[in-house]
């Protein structure tokens, strides 16, 4: 079965620190990978995805950046957080047999101060 | 830019009660999802509905797409407890997925 590992769950990091956030997939191969936000209760806004290895396409311009090094690991970074930047971080998954649905790994919740 | 829109945006009920949550869009998707989340988790995937019409039940919970495949609805009968979450749902097209802006629910015992 696949399942989708986010880490770390919780950070605390002070303003102007750098960032990286791991998605890891087990479990398919190939997959599409995605990076979102969310507001507290809110909707998702996808900030990155990705359809394979070294291929980024990003949805809003942002202090984040997202890299692909490896077929089942997304990254998401920044070299300078800003106070906008807290939020909950979510990763997800489509792909192979689940073309027209997407899998969520359990998030990450950054606070910056 | 492909908008999803959820009404009503929070629900608060009394358990065992009977609710449902919309889910309305302009654009035409290949299929849609709705997902619960709860705080500090991700989304849980519920359903997915494919074609245009479809109606799918998981126990107390019916989902439907509608026939434009524009649109879909969430009804809930005799709603518990455990139902409580932010309720979301997605349309999917190609690679792409659209999330609506979220449904809260709290079911009071």
């Amino acid at each position: 079965s696949q399942t989708i590992h986010q880490w770390p769950a919780t950070l605390v990091q002070p303003v102007g620190s750098p960032l990286s956030l791991e998605c890891t997939v087990e479990g398919t191969s190939n997959p599409n990978l995605y990076w979102y936000r969310q507001a507290a209760g809110r909707g998702l806004q996808l900030l990155f995805y990705s359809v394979g290895i070294g291929q980024i396409s990003s949805e809003v311009p942002q202090n984040l950046s997202a890299s692909r090094p490896q077929d089942r690991q997304f990254i998401l970074s920044s070299k300078k957080l800003l106070l906008s930047d807290s939020g909950f971080y979510l990763c997800a998954w489509s792909g192979g047999w689940s073309q027209e649905t997407q899998y969520f790994g359990p998030g990450t919740r950054l606070l910056v101060l | 830019t492909q908008l999803l829109e959820q009404s009503p945006q929070f629900l608060s009920i009394q358990e065992g009660e009977n609710l449902t949550v919309y889910c309305n869009s302009s654009s035409v998707f290949s299929s849609l999802q709705w997902y619960r989340q709860e705080p500090g988790e991700g989304p849980v995937l519920l359903v997915t509905v494919v074609t245009g019409g479809e109606v799918k039940k998981l126990k107390r919970l019916t989902f439907q797409f509608g026939d434009a495949r524009k649109d879909s609805s969430l009804h809930i009968t005799a709603a518990q407890p455990g139902d409580t979450g932010l309720y979301l749902c997605a349309g999917a097209t190609g690679n792409q997925f659209y999330f609506g802006t979220g449904t809260s629910l709290t079911v009071i015992p």
